[in-house]
């Protein structure tokens, strides 16, 4: 089943902070985060494993609240770089399929 | 040095044609896959294979048939074709390794097919 993504898109200024939240009606084993700028391939962020690890990649960081079956993606002091789609994708199981959320439209303006 | 390349990069066809889209991975990864990306965006799963064994088949119609020649390519043939089919198309690969099945997915630059 497809994970839920919130907000649908976010409009930000250089500088400013942003949430990105994926929930799962399902258990999750681990959840991926996903970067795709328009024309391109997605790009691999980070995964975060069931335990409520939590991750950073530069500026973006993530969370996995297990209990909840719900991951947030943190990014902090937004590049005009980090516009793009943001996607994130569950696991059920270890060698599950990975289902993508309905991404998550940022926008970062000067 | 691509990673994962996909050939063509962009396919206009007609309606009941039959199209290939080509993949193949320099990564020496075992998992390849296929995913359909929707003009709202909606990456949607559509099939794996691990070392040229099919592991995932999605509800797809019987029109779209991949084929894995070895581990390092899997193509994607499409029968007759129908306007819906009209999306981008990304393979990905991706090393599930022992006791470490949760490895990134690799993806290639996309196919984007338009059914006229």
């Amino acid at each position: 089943q497809q994970p839920v993504q919130s907000p649908q898109a976010v409009i930000l200024r250089e500088g400013e902070d942003a949430v990105i939240n994926c929930s799962s009606s399902k258990a999750l084993y681990s959840v991926h985060w996903y970067r795709q700028k328009h024309g391109e391939a997605p790009v691999f962020l980070m995964i975060l494993l069931k335990g409520g690890e939590q991750k950073g990649h530069e500026k973006i960081s993530a969370s996995f609240n297990e209990k909840k079956q719900q991951s947030s993606l943190y990014l902090t002091a937004s590049q005009l770089s980090y516009s793009g789609t943001y996607f994130c994708g569950t696991r059920g199981t270890s060698y599950g399929k990975l289902t993508f959320g309905q991404g998550t439209i940022l926008t970062v303006h000067p | 040095d691509t990673a994962v390349s996909q050939t063509p990069k962009y396919l206009v066809t007609q309606m009941g044609n039959d199209k290939s889209i080509k993949c193949e991975q320099n990564l020496g990864h075992d998992t390849m896959y296929w995913y359909k990306q929707d003009s709202k965006k909606f990456l949607k799963i559509m099939f794996s294979y691990n070392n040229k064994e099919l592991i995932i088949n999605e509800t797809v119609p019987n029109r779209f048939s991949p084929k894995s020649p070895d581990k390092a390519h899997l193509n994607l043939h499409i029968n007759s074709l129908e306007l819906g089919d009209s999306a981008v198309y990304f393979c990905a690969s991706s090393q599930p390794l022992r006791g470490q099945p949760h490895s990134p997915l690799h993806f290639g630059n996309g196919t984007r097919l338009t059914v006229t």
